[in-house]
């Protein structure tokens, strides 16, 4: 069975003190790990897509990085606007995307 | 359409009562995704389908719950004789194929009370 585990569950930054978010999975035949942004009261908003170990991708704040166990969100010096639900899923051979509980991130000013 | 569209937005409903959800997935995309997600909880699959064929439903939590999908477009999940806990946010994805593994885009979702 396809097992997806995000840590912490919660998470409190000063503006501008860079973390990082952990999404450990256990999926036979990884096909693609997934990361979302979620706002309250909206769906998932995508991020990133990672196929393979050692592959990482950026956008604005945010980098994604992939290893056979588990894959990295880093953010560096987070605003504010950053403070969301971090979701992330694996799917692997069955095709269907299992996802995580979430890191909630709180960014103070 | 530029995104997934879901209707209604919020259902409230009678227990006992059925009700229809509707998810508009993006045009040309073959795969569509149906999930569930609780207060406080990480998204349940309920089912997905690749065409018009639901090739696994083994999410769905009881015989009160089917999909549909016509036209390789939009998908119907039809909850019979509704409980309180079905109440959640009902999402929905779809992505161009579930098989090339490309990543999955949600609507809103249906907010669904059951009082």
């Amino acid at each position: 069975e396809d097992q997806v585990t995000q840590s912490p569950e919660a998470l409190r930054l000063q503006e501008g003190e860079s973390s990082s978010l952990n999404c450990s999975y256990t999926v036979s035949g990884l096909r693609g790990l997934f990361w979302y942004r979620q706002d309250p009261g909206k769906g998932p908003e995508f991020l990133f897509t990672l196929y393979s170990a050692g592959e990482e991708k950026e956008k604005e704040r945010l980098k994604a990085t992939l290893t056979k166990k588990e894959s990295f969100l880093h953010i560096t010096a987070p605003k504010p606007e950053d403070s969301a639900t971090y979701l992330c899923a694996a799917a692997g051979g069955s095709y269907i995307p299992t996802f995580g509980r979430g890191t909630s991130l709180i960014v103070h000013p | 359409g530029a995104g997934v569209s879901q209707s209604p937005s919020n259902k409230v409903t009678e227990k006992g009562k059925d009700v229809e959800l509707r998810c508009d997935p993006i045009s040309g995309h073959t795969a569509l995704y149906w999930y569930r997600q609780s207060l406080g909880q990480g998204l349940e699959f309920l089912i997905y389908f690749q065409g018009n064929s639901a090739p696994d439903k083994s999410g769905l939590p009881s015989d009160r719950f089917s999909a549909e999908r016509t036209g390789g477009s939009v998908s119907t999940l039809t909850i019979q004789r509704t409980q309180q806990e079905d109440s959640a946010v009902y999402l929905c994805a779809s992505s161009l194929s579930a098989t090339e593994n490309t990543e999955a885009f949600f609507g809103q979702g249906t907010r669904l009370t059951v009082v």
